[in-house]
């Protein structure tokens, strides 16, 4: 099945600095890849995702890029405020999957320091 | 207008005790997961259902059975808890695409269950 590796587990940023999360899949037939936040004592909420048939995508301050030949994939997320320090989980799908099926990366700890 | 609901949030009770969770979603999706995130917040999916039919089934103790009464409700009962049960309980739903499509999953402020 799909593996998805994430990192770093634990990142530390001063407010204003952009901070980047990485993702690694092992399935090249995965072609759709969601970002969630989840901040403490609530469900992950998914704030960007992108098919495997762009490479990048904006939204606001968050974008996430795609590089399907290394298989991988980055959120990015620039001026970040103190309200953005959350775990964040990236997930990757497999075309043709048993419907729904999401693979999580392990998550990041982002702590964005006033 | 609460999308995914889940009750309850917290759940405290004691090894061999069965005890359900319950989970509702009104954003109209025909597809319903459980997700089970451990103490290090890996989240795995447990089951899922599209149109009330199981589709997916992790390797989870038989002890866990979900049920789905309608497409807009799935809920889980755990049979004989142990102490590894204990974890937080997401429920999740989406729409289902076409020939193993996928879509967005939204979920719900998951169940906080502790087996003491």
């Amino acid at each position: 099945g799909e593996n998805v590796e994430q990192h770093p587990s634990t990142l530390s940023v001063q407010e204003g600095d952009s901070a980047v999360i990485k993702c690694t899949y092992s399935d090249s037939a995965s072609n759709y890849f969601p970002w969630y936040k989840q901040e403490l004592g609530k469900g992950p909420q998914l704030i960007i995702d992108i098919r495997s048939n762009v490479g990048e995508k904006k939204d606001q301050r968050i974008a996430v890029t795609l590089n399907k030949t290394a298989k991988h994939f980055s959120l990015h997320i620039t001026e970040t405020q103190p309200e953005d320090s959350a775990v964040y989980f990236c997930a990757a799908s497999t075309r043709g999957s048993t419907l729904g099926r999401l693979y999580f990366g392990r998550g990041t700890q982002l702590t964005v320091w006033p | 207008d609460t999308a995914v609901s889940q009750t309850p949030k917290y759940l405290v009770t004691q090894m061999g005790n069965d005890k359900s969770i319950k989970c509702e979603q009104n954003l109209g999706h025909d597809t319903m997961y459980w997700y089970k995130q451990d103490s290090k917040k890996f989240l795995k999916i447990m089951f899922s259902y599209n149109n009330k039919e199981l589709i997916i089934n992790e390797t989870v103790p038989n002890r866990f059975s979900p049920k789905s009464p309608d497409k807009a409700h799935l809920n889980l009962h755990i049979n004989s808890l142990e102490l590894g049960d204990s974890a937080v309980y997401f429920c999740a739903s989406s729409y289902a695409s076409g020939a193993g499509g996928i879509d967005e999953q939204y979920f719900g402020p998951g169940t906080r269950l502790t087996v003491t």
